[in-house]
């Protein structure tokens, strides 16, 4: 089935570590998007990229990084630098017109121990 | 001033209620809306998308948009448990429709 797989589901980083989220998505999405999501905040955008090998940072990039090598894959980085990391981090695609939705994945949960 | 305003309740309705949910937003330029739900610790999934002003209706749910007020709303009828969850309104403009604008999300529960 088509979709978007998003691993670990669960995730536990030391401070001072970088830890790596995965986004697959098999629909043939040129979009694809990070999100991190806190209580009574909504979804606030990280980064997102509208066609490989290309990405624009979003309202909170920083302590982020990502690439987009390949079309379905947008791995995001969590970086030492990002000082508050616990988050539902949620990946999302879009296909490339106006009036097409965009997917989310299931979302990954980051813990700092 | 957030771009997206949302009340996030919680809101607590009985079953078999009609729910009214609304977000409004500053920005002018906004003209595709969209409803997601999401059940706690999952993704959100796209309940209902609505295109400029009008309303548009699938089955218990009815998304109204007002773009002169700016003001969208999502009608639930015949609530069920199984509606609880929060509900995320999003937006976005017809010169950067890739990018989204979400409000923060209302906790709707359906009691039995």
């Amino acid at each position: 089935d088509g979709g978007i797989t998003q691993s670990p589901k669960y995730l536990f980083r030391k401070e001072g570590q970088n830890v790596t989220l995965s986004c697959e998505q098999n629909l043939n999405h040129d979009a694809m998007y990070w999100y991190r999501q806190d209580p009574g905040q909504g979804l606030r955008l990280i980064y997102y990229s509208q066609i490989v090998n290309d990405f624009q940072k979003g309202d909170i990039a920083e302590g982020y990084s990502v690439s987009r090598e390949k079309k379905e894959s947008f791995p995001l980085t969590v970086t030492s630098a990002q000082k508050n990391p616990t988050a539902f981090y949620l990946c999302a695609s879009k296909g490339g017109t106006i009036d097409t939705e965009a997917f989310f994945g299931q979302g990954t949960r980051l813990t700092v121990v | 001033q957030k771009e997206v305003e949302q009340d996030p309740g919680p809101l607590s309705v009985p079953e078999g209620a009609i729910v009214s949910l609304n977000c409004t937003y500053s920005n002018s330029a906004f003209q595709y809306f969209m409803w997601y739900r999401q059940y706690s610790r999952k993704g959100p999934e796209l309940l209902m998308y609505t295109y400029s002003s009008g309303n548009k209706e699938d089955g218990r749910f009815t998304a109204q948009v007002d773009k002169s007020s700016k003001y969208i709303s999502l009608f639930i009828r015949d609530s069920q448990p199984s509606d609880s969850a929060t509900y995320l309104c999003a937006m976005s403009a017809r010169h950067n429709f890739n990018k989204f604008y979400f409000g923060s999300g209302t906790k709707l529960n359906v009691k039995p």
